[in-house]
């Protein structure tokens, strides 16, 4: 089982939904990313969280420690807004890298 | 700076054959990382370099692939007598040390094994 989940795994909206994204996560952490992927394979970076909520233009990210959830929404979704938005934890244990353990992703489609 | 760059950006080599690929991340970042994608999975971790010193090793990484970093700058990932489960996107990402830096992440180079 990852240790990392996100939901749904697949989403199809029409363009100016409000989009919610969940993640949820089995280990301690002390932060956890929220990446975009896009259908070329390049990845940006998003947010790293490790409490409350942060906002930048129409996304939204906060994150629960004690029910070890991160949400991540997009208020006014556009097409632009289309890619694969990954979750990624970083253990308390710490480890590699970082120890980043991601999510499976979550491929969004906006539909004009 | 372009930020992180990686070559090529797809690779179809035949079962048995050796790849390289070479990665170029931000400059004056000090860590850089490796990291395998396969289709509707999430990236996977391979191995990281603080400088040049390869501090961590994924069990993904078989004795098969060795990556180097020679001069703290730019890195390659070499598998040699690659398999049909080699094919995958092999990500680069680098950063600073430190909690709170961000990790920026290359394009990843697509790999083919046929």
């Amino acid at each position: 089982k990852n240790e990392v989940e996100q939901s749904p795994q697949n989403l199809t909206a029409q363009e100016g939904e409000f989009i919610t994204i969940n993640c949820s996560y089995s280990v301690g952490i002390s932060a956890l990313h929220w990446l975009q992927q896009h259908p070329g394979g390049g990845i940006v970076s998003l947010f790293m969280l490790s409490s409350g909520k942060k906002k930048h233009g129409r996304l939204i990210a906060t994150i629960n420690i004690q029910e070890k959830h991160s949400s991540l929404h997009i208020t006014a979704s556009h097409p632009r807004d289309s890619a694969v938005y990954i979750c990624a934890a970083l253990p308390l244990s710490g480890g590699g890298a970082d120890g980043l353990t991601f999510g499976k992703g979550t491929h969004l489609i906006i539909q004009p | 700076d372009t930020g992180v760059s990686q070559n090529p950006r797809h690779k179809i080599t035949k079962r048995g054959q050796n790849v390289t690929f070479r990665c170029d991340p931000i400059s004056e970042h000090n860590r850089l990382y490796w990291y395998r994608q396969t289709l509707g999975q999430g990236p996977e971790f391979l191995t990281y370099f603080q400088n040049e010193a390869q501090l961590e090793k994924s069990r993904l990484l078989s004795d098969r692939f060795s990556a180097e970093r020679p001069k703290g700058s730019f890195s390659t990932l070499e598998i040699q007598r690659t398999e049909q489960g080699d094919s995958a996107m092999y990500l680069c990402a680098s950063s600073f040390t430190g909690f709170g830096n961000t990790i920026y992440f290359g394009e990843g180079s697509w790999l083919t094994v046929v």
